[in-house]
């Protein structure tokens, strides 16, 4: 089964509004980490933000925010005030306790219309 | 968080060769991590690599294939060897961010192989 699990394979945003970024995941560890990561064409992977699954509050960093939804196992990420540089690929991933490599969901890839 | 130096940043290598991928990192970490990336593709771990022991490889991945060096707790080489078209990749190192009090696992640049 897959791990984590992102459904868009492509979106598109209007610049200047907000979008969300869906991602599922599974897992039976009870302590688990959820990152979510953007790569440019130039294929670096960038971090974004980060939530713990004990953090009671939604982690947010700048324009980014996690929409952290522990029952329904779902870490969604929203962009707001979409910029023209933020067009890439967008990587959802989670660290378990007992592993100490992130594992990957397949990416969505955003395009940001001007 | 550590700053990770990877080369070559790109390179076009013929069938049957082995190319070889160094990460130099700013700090001493005790883990670092190689992906690869095949075009369209999300990261897949090839392997892990401690300092001073084997590397542990994932399923699907051999040692014979993808030779792994970890010298020091700052430096770590990956060899792509007998190279086929398929390798063509991106391959990327990664650090785990805990042993800095971190949480973003950083990563190098990566290395884009083409293998013609």
């Amino acid at each position: 089964a897959q791990k984590i699990t992102q459904t868009q394979p492509g979106m598109f945003v209007q610049e200047k509004e907000a979008v969300t970024l869906d991602c599922t995941y599974d897992t039976s560890d009870q302590s688990y980490g959820l990152f979510w990561y953007k790569q440019p064409s130039s294929g670096e992977m960038i971090f974004l933000i980060y939530q713990g699954s004990y953090d009671e509050q939604n982690a947010t960093e700048g324009r980014y925010s996690l929409n952290f939804q522990k029952a329904r196992k779902s870490a969604n990420l929203v962009i707001s005030a979409s910029q023209l540089g933020d067009s890439a690929m967008y990587f959802c991933a989670m660290r378990e306790r007992s592993r100490r490599q992130l594992t990957f969901g397949s990416g969505t890839q955003l395009t940001v219309l001007p | 968080s550590a700053v990770i130096s990877q080369k070559p940043s790109r390179d076009i290598c013929q069938r049957g060769t082995s190319l070889t991928i160094q990460c130099q990192v700013d700090s001493q970490v005790t883990m670092m991590f190689w992906y690869r990336q095949q075009p369209g593709q999300s990261l897949t771990l090839i392997a892990t690599a401690n300092q001073g022991s084997e590397a542990t490889y994932e399923s699907g991945f051999v040692i014979d294939k993808f030779p792994i060096s970890r010298p020091n707790l700052t430096f770590s080489t990956l060899t792509v060897s007998n190279m086929s078209p398929e390798d063509s990749s991106i391959y990327l190192c990664s650090v785990d961010p805990r042993t800095q009090g971190g949480y973003g696992y950083t990563f190098g640049s990566g290395t884009r192989l083409t293998v013609v």
